[in-house]
């Protein structure tokens, strides 16, 4: 079966990037998708299709994908970025949809 | 408004049955796959199964196939999942989300608020 791989945590200062990484073999040729998630809530939709970003998303959410690694940034972080973050992908070998493990981004 | 709304969680002994159900309005809904997704306390996101619009296509987890079925009727917008023999390991918190568009391989652009399921004697 398909594997996703995330950092466990990311830890980043106000107004610094950061970056959580999802590896997974040849990722770059499928479409990723990130999710962010807080406490006791549903996850939300921060970037679809490798770099396209919902209404209502802030620019500062961005995403990339190549080769074996896709990539959300988050630019000028703030306090309210902390949460969790999953990427997503489509398995069609397998029709499965797949979760990345899940990074937990600290603002410090 | 978009949203979704399940119902249906609550407590059951290992064995038994449960069905969850997912209330959809603000859209429409006999255009969109649908999808359930569970989150154990304290663990990542894992993917349930999926239905596309019409009913005709479903796919499932390995961890649930053959023990969990997910349907809907497009005359109520409402989406089911229906989970026999239930274990330990599927205690979770179950959303049900939609697809943002009408294709497999499509993110999720809509969520519930999630119902629990706990399995336990």
């Amino acid at each position: 079966s398909y594997v996703l791989t995330q950092p466990p945590s990311v830890s980043v200062a106000p107004g610094q990037t950061a970056r959580i990484t999802c590896g997974g073999n040849n990722i770059g040729s499928k479409s990723v998708h990130w999710y962010q998630q807080k406490p006791g809530q549903a996850p939300v939709l921060v970037v679809y299709d490798d770099s396209d970003r919902p209404s209502g998303i802030p620019e500062r959410f961005s995403g990339s994908n190549s080769g074996n690694t896709a990539t959300l940034t988050i630019s000028r972080v703030e306090a309210g970025d902390e949460a969790d973050y999953y990427c997503q992908v489509w398995d069609s070998s397998s029709d499965h949809e797949v979760f990345g493990t899940g990074t937990k981004v600290t603002v410090l | 408004q978009v949203q979704l709304v399940e119902s249906g969680g609550g407590v059951v002994q290992p064995g038994r049955s449960l069905r969850l159900s997912c209330a959809a309005s603000g859209f429409t809904f006999s255009s969109y796959g649908m999808h359930w997704v569970r989150q154990a306390p304290g663990k990542g996101l894992e993917w349930v199964a999926v239905i596309s619009y019409d009913g005709s296509n479903k796919y499932y987890a390995d961890s649930v196939k053959g023990r969990f079925t997910i349907s809907r009727d497009n005359s109520k917008n409402t989406l089911y999942l229906q989970m026999n023999s239930l274990r330990a390991e599927d205690t979770a918190v179950y959303y049900c989300a939609k697809d943002l568009e009408q294709q497999l391989g499509d993110a999720f652009d809509i969520w519930g608020q999630g119902t629990m399921v706990t399995v336990s004697s």
